[in-house]
């Protein structure tokens, strides 16, 4: 069975500093990795997803995550927050014969200081 | 192109009462997953449907059952409501059953 550890319930960055949001996964089986954001009130949008192409990953606003088989991590980075990044980061795995059952971890919400 | 809808967005229900939520999938999409989200955690997989079959399911109680129709269109029905049933309830499609899922935008359900 797979499982998201996701380390760090609440992370504050200030504007402009680096974003280093982290996950490790276990997987019996190579996984497919995401990360997924949530505005309050709202359902989740795909940030970015790795499909065993390259381990470097590019998202959307900015943000990029690097998949590291040896350390079963997938950490979410961004160079310079913006206030506008402020919400609940997910990161989920899902082996590729399951469908689209997705295990996610607990989240962590980002907070960005002016 | 309209993406995934929800309905209701928020609803009361009193514990024992009956549910259903509904979800309108993204064109073209033929697979619809549920999640549970409660409050200060990450979704949990109920129950995926492709083309009207289920196609997998979570860690939940038989109470819980859907329903994918010949639109794809889906429902999610839980019966004998309990508190702990308090949740967001997160409905995704995707075009393909290993396909990239895309979430709406949820139903607040508070059990009283």
């Amino acid at each position: 069975a797979q499982s998201v550890t996701q380390l760090g319930s609440h992370v504050s960055v200030s504007e402009g500093a680096l974003v280093l949001l982290r996950c490790n996964y276990s997987s019996s089986v190579p996984p497919y990795l995401f990360w997924y954001v949530q505005y309050p009130n709202q359902g989740l949008q795909l940030l970015l997803k790795y499909t065993s192409a390259a381990t470097l990953v590019k998202g959307i606003n900015g943000f990029e995550a690097e998949f590291k088989k040896s350390e079963t991590s997938f950490h979410l980075t961004k160079p310079s927050a913006h206030m506008s990044d402020a919400a609940e980061y997910f990161c989920a795995v899902r082996t590729d014969n399951a469908g689209n059952m997705l295990t996610f971890g607990g989240g962590t919400r980002l907070m960005v200081k002016p | 192109e309209t993406g995934v809808t929800q309905s209701p967005t928020h609803l009361i229900k009193t514990r024992g009462q009956q549910v259903t939520l509904r979800c309108s999938s993204q064109s073209g999409h033929n697979t619809v997953s549920w999640y549970q989200q409660a409050l200060g955690q990450g979704p949990q997989f109920i129950f995926q449907y492709y083309r009207e079959e289920e196609n997998g399911r979570g860690n939940f109680p038989p109470r819980f059952s859907g329903l994918q129709f010949p639109n794809y269109s889906s429902e999610l029905n839980v019966n004998a409501l309990e508190l702990d049933d308090s949740a967001l309830y997160l409905c995704a499609s995707s075009f393909d059953r290993n396909t990239e899922a895309f979430f709406g935008q949820g139903t607040r359900l508070t059990v009283v």
